[in-house]
């Protein structure tokens, strides 16, 4: 079976200074695709950065970059520069081979608060 | 843009109401999906729908119903709505390819009385 761990429930960062969200997966599938989205107080989830297991490079979106490390199979989220507003919560997800559908497994989130 | 619309954002309801929830994507996308989301246990998919009239259970579909008669709209229906159904509940479509990201509606917090 598939599975996303996220075993940070809250984390703390100074502003301006770099956090890393951790995300461990353990997936069956040879070919597979990490996601991480966020959610701020609003409620709404946001698409940040896509990472597919086959991909040689780390993705990097803007300020986010994703730490893949296949063979520990993890998927960890590195925002450079935090701001106010990337406090949030923020959630690791994973989508096996399953057709064209798409469906995603979730982690159970971490929440991220950014101080000034 | 991407726009995923769920038509309310706070719902109060009563114990055995019907309760329908809807969902609108303007992407022409043929998936959709419904979760529920509750702390600590991250999101759960209820059901999804890869094209139109056609629906798949997820991973707690028990108490729930989906209809999807047209491409952009897809509804999730509480039959008869019980108190373990009060969350926040989500909704998403993608349209396939290499990435198919999933795109979010802002979500409905029910409470069921």
């Amino acid at each position: 079976a598939q599975k996303i761990t996220q075993t940070q429930p809250g984390m703390f960062v100074q502003e301006k200074e770099a956090v890393t969200l951790d995300c461990t997966y353990d997936t069956s599938d040879p070919s597979y695709g990490l996601f991480w989205y966020k959610q701020p107080s609003s409620g709404e989830m946001i698409f940040l950065i896509y990472q597919g297991s086959y991909d040689q490079q780390n993705a990097t979106e803007g300020r986010y970059s994703l730490n893949f490390q296949k063979a520990r199979k993890s998927a960890n989220l590195v925002i450079s520069a935090s701001q106010l507003g990337d406090s949030a919560m923020y959630f690791c997800a994973m989508r096996g081979i399953s057709g064209n559908t798409g469906k995603l497994i979730f982690g159970q989130g971490t929440t991220l608060q950014v101080k000034p | 843009d991407v726009k995923v619309t769920q038509s309310s954002r706070y719902l109060v309801k009563r114990t055995g109401e019907k309760v329908f929830l809807e969902c609108v994507q303007d992407m022409d996308h043929e998936n959709m999906f419904w979760y529920r989301q509750d702390p600590g246990l991250g999101l759960r998919l209820i059901y999804f729908s890869y094209d139109v009239k056609m629906k798949e259970k997820g991973d707690i579909p028990e108490g729930y119903s989906v209809s999807r008669e047209k491409k952009e709209r897809f509804s999730l229906i509480l039959e008869s709505a019980s108190t373990n159904q009060t969350s926040m509940y989500l909704c998403a479509s993608s349209g396939g390819g290499a990435k198919n990201i999933q795109y979010f509606g802002a979500g409905t917090r029910l409470s069921v009385l």
